[in-house]
């Protein structure tokens, strides 16, 4: 069965810090990856997906980044928080863009102190 | 663009009571789905809706396809204690030219059930 890892669970990171956050998916190959934000326990915000290696799609203009080296592997970075990225992040995957359901990790609690 | 408008945004029910939650857009979906999120987690898929119509149930949960195509419905019968948490609706997106896109979001119904 295919399986979403997500880490590290909670951050807490000073202004003007990078960020790293790493998603990685088993048990199926070639999935469809995304990154969400999710602020005050509503409303999911698309920040990122890719439908393969090196392919990454950005949904909204930000502070942030996002890679993906290998198939499975997803990674959300920063090279300088802002106050306004805390938040909690959550990495999701599907089997094909648009048409099936989403499957998310468990997500990453972000504060910028 | 396209919106989903859930409602309501939180309900405070007694537990066995049955609960009923919607969400609506201007918009046709060709897809619906319901996630369940608990505090601190990520959000779990719930319900799979794919047809005009169509009513499907996992457990004590039932989900509606509105025939308009642009609603649906959740019910979780006699509820218990474990059902608090956020509940989502999500359609894929359709864009101008027909094709899907990504998923979008409803704001989600907070419950919480007193024991």
């Amino acid at each position: 069965s295919q399986t979403i890892h997500q880490w590290p669970a909670t951050l807490v990171q000073p202004v003007g810090s990078p960020l790293s956050l790493e998603c990685t998916v088993e048990g199926t190959s070639n999935p469809n990856l995304y990154w969400y934000r999710q602020a005050a326990g509503r409303g999911l915000q698309l920040l990122f997906y890719s439908v393969g290696i090196g392919q990454i799609s950005s949904e909204v203009p930000q502070n942030l980044s996002a890679s993906r080296p290998q198939d499975r592997q997803f990674i959300l970075s920063s090279k300088k928080l802002l106050l306004s990225d805390s938040g909690f992040y959550l990495c999701a995957w599907s089997v094909y863009h648009s048409i099936s359901p989403l499957h998310f990790g468990n997500g990453t609690r972000l504060t910028v102190t | 663009g396209q919106q989903l408008n859930q409602s309501p945004q939180s309900m405070f029910i007694q537990e066995g009571e049955d609960v009923s939650m919607n969400c609506t857009s201007s918009s046709i979906f060709n897809t619906w789905l319901w996630y369940k999120q608990d505090p601190g987690e990520g959000p779990v898929l719930l319900i799979a809706l794919y047809k005009a119509g169509e009513l499907t149930s996992n457990g004590r949960l039932t989900a509606q396809f509105g025939i308009t195509r642009k609603d649906s419905f959740l019910n979780i019968s006699a509820s218990i204690p474990s059902d608090v948490g956020i509940y989502f609706c999500a359609g894929p997106f359709i864009n101008y030219g027909g094709s899907q896109g990504n998923l979008i979001f409803g704001k989600g119904t907070k419950l919480s059930v007193k024991p």
